[in-house]
């Protein structure tokens, strides 16, 4: 079945660039959307944003001036980028599967399957 | 932004009994694009539910999902010793997609 492992530091300097990857294996990375959500005991679980295998994204607006998001079709890869880290972005990041389908019931009523499949989570911390 | 309130925040009670978990939504949600998910000490959130009713894979029938306009329920029917977790529903239709504060259910 698809699994996701998120890679990359796990300590980050103030005022400097995070870099995390996603590699998604025992599937493909066509077809649906990605997503990087993090979660912090303050702030519990916040949705970055997501991209899809043809580099279409959507960020979340509160973060959205510091991020960057890309994909690798050839590697199976995803990747996140957040730029001047403060510690308020230490936290749990998560790269996570959504699925665009869904299907239709007899009554008509839609069901979108959304985000099925997470990674295992890299804890981030921002420190000098 | 959609700001999802979860109630209770804790929920304590004994294995066997039926657990209802509560999601209200600031404003209308489409139904099609809310899910559940349970969360244990260190591990990644699991979806439970999507679409406000619909069971993801492998998830037992215990567990349901319903709306009655902006409020959204998760019900247990009868916990197991397994489901005293955190849960959490999140809204994916419009965005930001957005997150409750979670509901931890705990053993009485």
């Amino acid at each position: 079945q698809v699994q996701l492992q998120e890679s990359g530091p796990g300590l980050v300097k103030p005022s400097e660039t995070l870099s995390l990857t996603c590699t998604v294996s025992g599937g493909s990375i066509t077809n649906y959307y990605w997503n990087w959500i993090r979660q912090t005991p303050g702030n519990g679980l916040e949705w970055i944003g997501y991209i899809y295998n043809n580099g279409k994204t959507d960020y979340n607006p509160s973060l959205k001036s510091r991020l960057t998001m890309s994909v690798d079709t050839s590697k199976n890869q995803f990747s996140l980028r957040l730029s001047s880290v403060t510690a308020a972005d230490t936290a749990i990041y998560y790269c996570v599967r959504g699925d665009p389908r869904g299907y239709k019931d007899y009554w008509g009523n839609y069901f979108y399957y959304g985000m099925d499949v997470w990674g295992q989570g890299t804890t981030v911390a921002v420190s000098s | 932004e959609i700001v999802l309130t979860q109630s209770p925040g804790t929920l304590s009670l004994s294995p066997g009994e039926r657990a209802t978990l509560s999601c209200r939504t600031s404003q209308s949600v489409d139904s099609s694009y809310l899910a559940w998910f349970q969360q244990k000490p260190g591990q990644a959130p699991r979806l439970l539910i999507y679409g406000a009713s619909s069971r993801a894979t492998g998830i037992p029938d215990r567990f349901s999902g319903s709306v009655s306009g902006t409020d959204f329920t998760l019900t247990i029917s009868r916990l197991e010793p397994e489901d005293f977790a955190v849960y959490f529903c999140q809204q994916y239709g419009s965005s930001p997609y957005t997150f409750g504060q979670g509901t931890k259910m705990e053993i009485k």
